[in-house]
């Protein structure tokens, strides 16, 4: 079955720019999104086919897909960003998430 | 504005059927997008249970395929979700969020907006 490999944490200083990978076979060749989870509360939709921003997303999150890599940019981090992000992508008729990456922001 | 709202029984015995419904409100469930179910076990990560088509057509997650059964309900404007014979395994938050298919290439692609989601533990 295919596997989405994610780091289990990031740690990015407020104002810098962090970045979240998911890994998988040719996952540039399919299309990714990522969400954000803060505690207590549901999955956001914060970045969908590799690079679109949703409305009411801000513009500091952004994403790329190529070879084996997507990558999720949030420049600028603020607290508020301090979350767990998720990737997701379709391989096989199956929906494939990610383990799930803890962003800290400190 | 689309809202989905989950509700079924908060506790489950082993060996028995975990049912939900997901009502959906401010959009049709006929309206040309695919319903999901996603679980997240207590601290841990999200996990796909299936999506449907309210033509029926619908895709299940490999691990859990011979224990689920998701199905729609147009009238009432709902999805449904039957897990059978579940375990302690099965304890998890239980999300509902409707999900975009890419048009011609029959790819189910983004979850937005999910539900708040349904706590539900399995335990005598």
């Amino acid at each position: 079955s295919y596997e989405l490999t994610q780091p289990p944490s990031v740690s990015v200083s407020p104002g810098q720019t962090a970045g979240v990978t998911c890994s998988g076979d040719k996952l540039g060749d399919k299309y990714v999104c990522w969400y954000q989870q803060k505690p207590g509360q549901s999955p956001i939709l914060v970045i969908y086919q590799d690079t679109k921003r949703p409305s009411g997303i801000p513009e500091r999150f952004s994403g790329s897909n190529s070879g084996n890599t997507a990558t999720l940019t949030i420049s600028g981090t603020q607290a508020m960003d301090e979350a767990d992000y998720y990737c997701q992508a379709w391989d096989s008729s199956t929906v494939v998430f990610g383990g799930g990456t803890k962003l800290t922001v400190l | 504005q689309v809202h989905l709202q989950e509700s079924g029984p908060g506790l489950v015995e082993p060996s028995e059927t975990l049912s939900l419904t997901c009502a959906v409100s401010g959009d049709f469930i006929s309206s040309g997008f695919y319903w999901g179910w996603i679980r997240q076990s207590p601290g841990k990560g999200l996990e796909w249970i299936g999506s449907i088509y309210h033509s029926g057509s619908s895709n299940y997650n490999p691990s859990l395929r011979s224990r689920v059964a998701i199905s729609t309900d147009t009238s009432k404007n709902q999805v449904s979700l039957n897990l059978y014979s579940v375990t302690a395994a099965d304890t998890a938050v239980y999300y509902c969020a409707r999900q975009v298919v890419v048009v011609n290439t029959g790819v189910l692609d983004w979850f937005d907006p999910w539900g708040q989601g349904t706590v539900v533990t399995v335990s005598s």
